[in-house]
């Protein structure tokens, strides 16, 4: 049964500093991987998608990284700004079973 | 092309009632997906729909039942509610399971 973990659960820093937020799952023969980010009280909105076959994914300041041998994603944020504090929420998804997620990693981005 | 839409937004329910939730597929998605969402917790499987039939279930008893129709909107019933069904409950589009999901804003729901 695939489990996810997010580490941390909570964190703080303050505007501009760069920041990673890792992911590990217990069974690598995923399909894909997916990062979220939730507002409170709000719905999911996909950041990154990373393909089995595929090592990182970029858009804009974020960067997801993939490394499937050790069960392992990394969300990169560069110059984080204020408007970044959110929920992160990673899922891993094997074959056509349902996506599997962490518990997220909650971010606060101080000014 | 529209993303996915649920409703309502927000609901109370009294233990015991029944509910309905409602979602709209994005366009060009087969497949939806129904999460619950307790607070502080990552999203939960409920079950799956593709081509109107259920095809995955997760830890849910029976009277968590759904319905896909044939533009592939979906409805998430509830019934003989407990307070512990208190939650988001979020739905999820996809092609044919695949690829990524596209999540709708969710209902959040209160029993009392």
């Amino acid at each position: 049964k695939q489990e996810v973990t997010q580490i941390p659960a909570a964190l703080s820093v303050p505007e501009g500093e760069n920041l990673v937020l890792n992911c590990s799952f217990t069974d690598s023969a995923i399909y894909n991987l997916q990062w979220f980010r939730q507002d409170p009280g709000k719905g999911l909105t996909s950041l990154l998608l990373i393909q089995s076959s595929q090592r990182e994914q970029t858009s804009g300041r974020l960067n997801a990284s993939l490394d499937k041998s050790s069960g392992r994603s990394t969300l990169y944020i560069a110059a984080s700004q204020p408007g970044d504090s959110a929920t992160y929420l990673c899922a891993a998804k094997k074959g056509n079973t349902p996506l599997v997620f962490g518990k997220g990693t909650r971010l606060s981005v101080i000014a | 092309e529209t993303g996915v839409t649920q409703s309502p937004t927000h609901l109370i329910k009294t233990r015991g009632q029944q509910v309905t939730l409602r979602c709209s597929s994005q366009s060009g998605h087969n497949t939806v997906s129904w999460y619950q969402q307790a607070l502080g917790q990552g999203p939960q499987f409920i079950f799956q729909y593709y081509r109107e039939e259920e095809n995955g279930r997760g830890n849910f008893p029976p009277r968590f039942s759904g319905l896909q129709f044939p533009n592939y909107s979906s409805e998430l019933n509830v019934n003989a509610l407990e307070l512990d069904d208190s939650a988001l409950y979020l739905c999820a589009s996809s092609l044919e399971g695949f690829g990524g999901y596209t999540f709708g804003s969710g209902t959040r729901l209160t029993v009392v």
